[in-house]
């Protein structure tokens, strides 16, 4: 059972380009977690999906930013018109059910140049 | 807003050193996991926890949950330079839609 694969690994943008960012959860999964993280920080809540559905967006900035997760294919985070600011490392999670344990994959190291 | 303090932020011991690292929050949570971080990779799920002072094995690590389900630890013993890396505790609390709040880690360093 393959884990939660993201890609690309690292991706680096010039400032106003555009962003995106694939996460496949674990097989079985329907619930998916996006976060953010900075150099020696702790992880920040962004968006979590459900199948089709955003379930809770309070930690993804009002502008700029979008997820979604479609029927079939992966969740896709994105980022319009990147900044500096931006530059960090997006994780995703999974999880088979809401409340449960999640599993992260390895991340994607964005720089904006 | 929940706030989930991790201490110390540092550690850095010699190999073989015991060590114990915490996890705080003035709110109840109604489950607790430990993860563990290396450098360039995302974070690796060690345990959770849910009963009030239950305590949980995993080697030489042993995480303990307080009664008042507010704050946990993790105690390593012996330590080993492979043990290096960012330990994270991650909360969830009841009134969140299923998602996590991190700490903002421990990172520890086990010199050989």
């Amino acid at each position: 059972n393959a884990g939660v694969m993201q890609n690309p690994r690292h991706l680096v943008r010039r400032r106003g380009q555009e962003a995106r960012l694939r996460c496949s959860p674990m097989k079985g999964h329907s619930h998916v977690y996006w976060y953010r993280q900075l150099p020696e920080e702790g992880l920040k809540f962004m968006v979590y999906l459900q199948k089709e559905n955003i379930i809770d967006e309070s930690g993804m900035p009002k502008e700029r930013f979008s997820a979604e997760f479609p029927k079939e294919g992966p969740s896709i985070l994105r980022i319009q018109q990147v900044v500096r600011g931006d530059s960090a490392a997006y994780f995703c999670a999974s999880s088979p059910r809401r409340n449960n344990e999640q599993f992260f994959g390895p991340g994607t190291r964005l720089t904006v140049l | 807003t929940q706030l989930l303090e991790q201490s110390p932020q540092f550690l850095s011991i010699q190999e073989g050193e015991n060590l114990t690292v915490y996890c705080n929050s003035s709110s109840v949570f109604s489950s607790l996991q430990w993860y563990r971080q290396e450098p360039g990779e995302g974070p690796v799920l060690l345990v959770t926890v849910v009963t009030g002072g239950e305590v949980k094995k995993l080697k030489r690590l042993t995480f303990q949950f307080g009664d008042a389900r507010k704050d946990s630890s993790l105690h390593i013993t012996a330590a080993q330079p492979g043990d290096t890396g960012l330990y994270l505790c991650a909360g969830d609390y009841n009134t969140n839609a299923g998602k996590s709040t991190f700490g903002d880690g421990t990172t520890l360093t086990v010199k050989p």
